[in-house]
């Protein structure tokens, strides 16, 4: 079946330690997107990639980095510079970056909850 | 700042009932809305969409109003079911293509 898969769906770390979340997706879309979730929040943008080898910074990057080397996989590492990694992450995918119906809308993965204590 | 935002955060429905979510947007450059709904711990799934040139739009138990001359956008879902349960955002695509959300309304279905 084509989708998005996030792994793992709850990971735990330690303050201080970097951690790499992966998505990947076999849906052939070229952009991807991570978001953070906080409880009770909706949903803000850390970084796009509207094509391979490159991105974007979205709303809230500082404390984040990632990498678009291949077409369907697009990780998301949390550094220790986050002040507040502690959240639940959503990657999402969409045929292209352009306005439109069927490109705009976003598949989204099952997410990932990241505990940092 | 342009934002899109949901006038109410819970709304408790009796199942059976008709719900109706409401979402507030102020970009009027955004041509294109999608509702999604999310379960505890999953990701968002889309419900349905519709562009600014149409003012309503149905799906399976599910129509999306746009009044662009007041700027809102809502989702009813008829005879609600204990499924239905789940946090509903309201999503604006702006002209470049970037989503953003509103913070979302937690819909919960009573027996």
């Amino acid at each position: 079946d084509g989708g998005i898969t996030q792994s793992p769906k709850y990971l735990f770390r330690k303050e201080g330690q970097n951690v790499t979340l992966s998505c990947e997706q076999n849906l052939n879309h070229d952009a991807m997107y991570w978001y953070r979730q906080d409880p009770g929040q909706g949903l803000r943008l850390i970084y796009y990639s509207q094509i391979v080898n490159d991105f974007q910074k979205g709303d809230i990057a500082e404390g984040y980095s990632v990498s678009r080397e291949k077409k369907e996989s697009f990780p998301l590492t949390v550094t220790s510079a986050q002040k507040n990694p502690t959240a639940f992450y959503l990657c999402a995918s969409s045929i292209g970056p352009i306005v439109g119906q069927a490109q705009g809308e976003q598949y989204f993965g099952p997410g990932t909850r990241l505990t940092v204590t | 700042g342009e934002s899109v935002g949901l006038h109410l955060p819970t709304l408790s429905v009796q199942e059976g009932d008709n719900s109706i979510i409401n979402c507030a947007y102020s970009n009027s450059a955004s041509d294109y809305f999608i509702w999604y709904k999310q379960e505890s711990g999953k990701g968002p799934q889309f419900i349905i969409d519709i562009r600014s040139n149409m003012d309503k739009r149905q799906g399976q138990r599910v129509t999306v109003l746009l009044n662009k001359t007041v700027k809102h956008l809502s989702l009813q879902i008829a005879a609600t079911q204990p499924g239905d349960s789940a946090v509903y955002f309201c999503a604006e695509i702006n002209s470049w293509g970037k989503l953003q959300f509103g913070a979302g309304t937690q819909v919960v279905v009573t027996p």
